[in-house]
Formats: C-alpha cells, structure tokens, sequence
C-alpha cells in the first residue's frame, strides 16, 4: 500500500511558538489530491484544506500555512503564533483513485 | 444542516453478536465510506461506496459488510464481531473522490466496545 507518514507522533510546544507539522508520501499517481484534517478533543474531524498535485503553490489561511513539494513528496502544515485552541490530532491524507489513505496522525500540545 | 449522522454513539457488545452500525447523509453526496481509527495507526479505510449499489474494499476490510441500497445511507455490518473490532468508527461522504469536490465530511463518531 502507498503510505502516508507522519512522523512527528506528539508535538508539545508553548504558546506563540511556531510549529511544523510533516506530512510524507507515496504514490504512483499522476493525479491525486492532498489534505490536512483537525481532531479536537472533541472528538470530530474538521477539515483543513485540499491540494491537488499539479498546483505547487504554497497557501497561507491566517495564522496557518501549507508547503507542498512535490518533488520531495510533502506536504507540511504550519502553525505561526500557536494557540491553545490549536491543541489537537492533525491527519495528513492522500487520495489513491477512489481511496483516501491517512497518515497516523500527529498530537499538537499548545502550552499556556 | 447539512451532516452525516451515524447510530449508535457508543456500543458495547459481546463477541459474536450481529450489529449495525447506520451512517446517514443530507447532502447528496455520490461518496461515501466507513473508516476506524485506532491509537498510532490514524483512519484506515474499511470500505467506500461511489454511488448507490457500488461498493469497494478499502484497506481494512475483514470482518465488515456494507450496503449502499439508497443514496443516502451506507451502513457497515460485522456479522460477528470480535475484540479486535473495537475502535472509533467514522463514516464519511463527499460528492465525489479524485474529483474538485472531494473534501470528506464526517459523522460524529461511533465508540464500539467488543467483549
């Protein structure tokens, strides 16, 4: 199976810290597409963005921003000015055909 | 509101015993599909539907069964669970996969126990 990794498992940072979640691929895909998710403590699943593989530009939303490469097959989120309410599991996924693969998941702590 | 609605929140049942687990959509979505999440292995999909009477394995697909007889609803069926079921189901839906609109929307999350 074409993997996704994450291979930050926990993260634990203090607020207004800038933090870097990485996201690794695989794929023999031409055409797939890319995203990032949010689970709170609350249990559900948000989403974040979507990237398909032919638009290479980075995007900024706020305070969060998203490096595609790939070159390297990558696809890193990044948090300026953490926030408490940033506190959460961050999937990466990648579409395969019909399917849609995630990453194991990375636990973002903003510390006070 | 727009959502996908899934029964039961929570379930605790014993090996062997037949269960449903019910996954509704408002939205008209052609997608939808079944995942589990467990402790260090993030989602994996179990199976996915393209649209009413299509359904395909994912990647965890063992011990599972779905229907997709109505556009709407995507139930996911262990005919006789077993303790390593036990997980955090999710099912999803998007319009379509591997197209524009494929962000997936997810239910609230189904708790299942299996003793």
């Amino acid at each position: 199976a074409q993997k996704v990794t994450q291979a930050q498992t926990e993260i634990s940072v203090v607020e207004k810290e800038d933090v870097t979640l990485d996201c690794v691929y695989e794929t023999r895909d031409t055409t797939y597409y890319l995203f990032w998710y949010k689970q709170p403590p609350s249990g559900e699943l948000v989403f974040l963005i979507r990237r398909n593989s032919f638009d290479e530009q980075n995007e900024i939303s706020g305070r969060y921003s998203w490096n595609f490469q790939k070159s390297t097959s990558s696809f890193n989120f990044t948090i300026t000015a953490s926030q408490v309410v940033d506190s959460a599991v961050y999937f990466c996924a990648r579409t395969s055909g019909s399917r849609l693969t995630f990453g194991e998941g990375t636990q973002l702590t903003v510390n006070p | 509101e727009a959502q996908v609605t899934q029964n039961p929140r929570y379930l605790i049942t014993v090996t062997g015993k037949k269960l449903t687990v019910t996954c509704s959509q408002n939205m008209n979505h052609e997608y939808m599909s079944w995942y589990r999440q467990d402790p260090g292995l993030g989602l994996r999909q179990i199976y996915y539907s393209m649209n009413v009477e299509v359904t395909d394995k994912g990647d965890v697909p063992e011990g599972y069964k779905v229907s997709r007889k109505e556009k709407r609803n995507f139930p996911l069926i262990l005919e006789s669970p077993s303790p390593n079921q036990t997980s955090l189901y999710f099912c999803a839906s998007s319009l379509v996969v591997g197209g524009p609109y494929n962000e997936q929307f997810f239910g609230p999350g189904t708790r299942l126990t299996v003793l």
